[in-house]
């Protein structure tokens, strides 16, 4: 079965700092692999996906993430975050060639200190 | 696009009582999923559509619970003689059947508060 952690609930951040927020996941077969993000009051949106090929996937809003099969990692990264960035963070993950339903991580809450 | 909507926003209701919540999906979306997220939790996964199918449910969705999409278009959510713990965002999502990873779009989600 699969399954998704996302190892920090919060993750505190100064503006203009960098920011790394983790998702591990475990499943038997092929996965698609996702981050949402959550703004306060707002749907969920996609940032980016990875379905194949390059491991390095680069998404909306100068955020980024790395695929790493052997350590079944799905992290994401930016470089410089900006206090519109405050949101939830949702990692998930879809299986197989029918990749139907989605599974997704308890969430991080990222906030950016001024 | 106009987006995925769903109707009403926000529910209010009284232990006991039914409720029924309506998503329409994005035009020409073939898939149409429906996740249930509560505080502090990231949405789970309650059942889906393709087309006028329903192709999974999830053991989160009981006997109370019963999902319609009669003509492949909009969709109902129905919870019948709902508790406290029902109390939750139930969100609803489509996707266009393109095969692989497929992006499901979000709507806003339906806030149920079961006093």
């Amino acid at each position: 079965a699969q399954s998704v952690t996302q190892l920090d609930s919060q993750v505190p951040v100064f503006e203009e700092a960098p920011v790394e927020l983790r998702c591990n996941y475990s499943s038997s077969v092929s996965v698609y692999l996702f981050w949402y993000v959550q703004y306060p009051n707002q749907g969920l949106q996609l940032l980016l996906k990875y379905l194949s090929g390059s491991t390095l996937v680069k998404g909306i809003n100068g955020f980024e993430a790395e695929f790493n099969k052997s350590q079944t990692s799905f992290h994401l990264r930016k470089p410089s975050v900006h206090i519109s960035d405050t949101a939830e963070y949702f990692c998930a993950v879809s299986e197989g060639s029918s990749a139907s339903k989605i599974i997704f991580g308890s969430g991080t809450r990222l906030s950016i200190r001024p | 696009d106009t987006g995925v909507s769903q109707d009403p926003r926000h529910k209010i209701t009284k232990r006991g009582q039914n409720v029924t919540f309506r998503c329409d999906p994005i035009s020409e979306h073939n898939r149409l999923y429906w996740y249930r997220q509560t505080l502090g939790q990231g949405p789970e996964f309650l059942t889906y559509f393709q087309n006028e199918a329903q192709l999974e449910k999830s053991r989160l969705l009981s006997d109370r619970f019963s999902a319609e999409r009669p003509k492949g278009s909009f969709s109902t959510l129905e919870i019948q003689r709902t508790e406290q713990g029902d109390s939750a965002m139930y969100l609803c999502a489509s996707s266009k059947l393109a095969g692989r990873g497929d992006e499901q779009f979000f709507g806003p989600g339906t806030r149920l508060t079961v006093l």
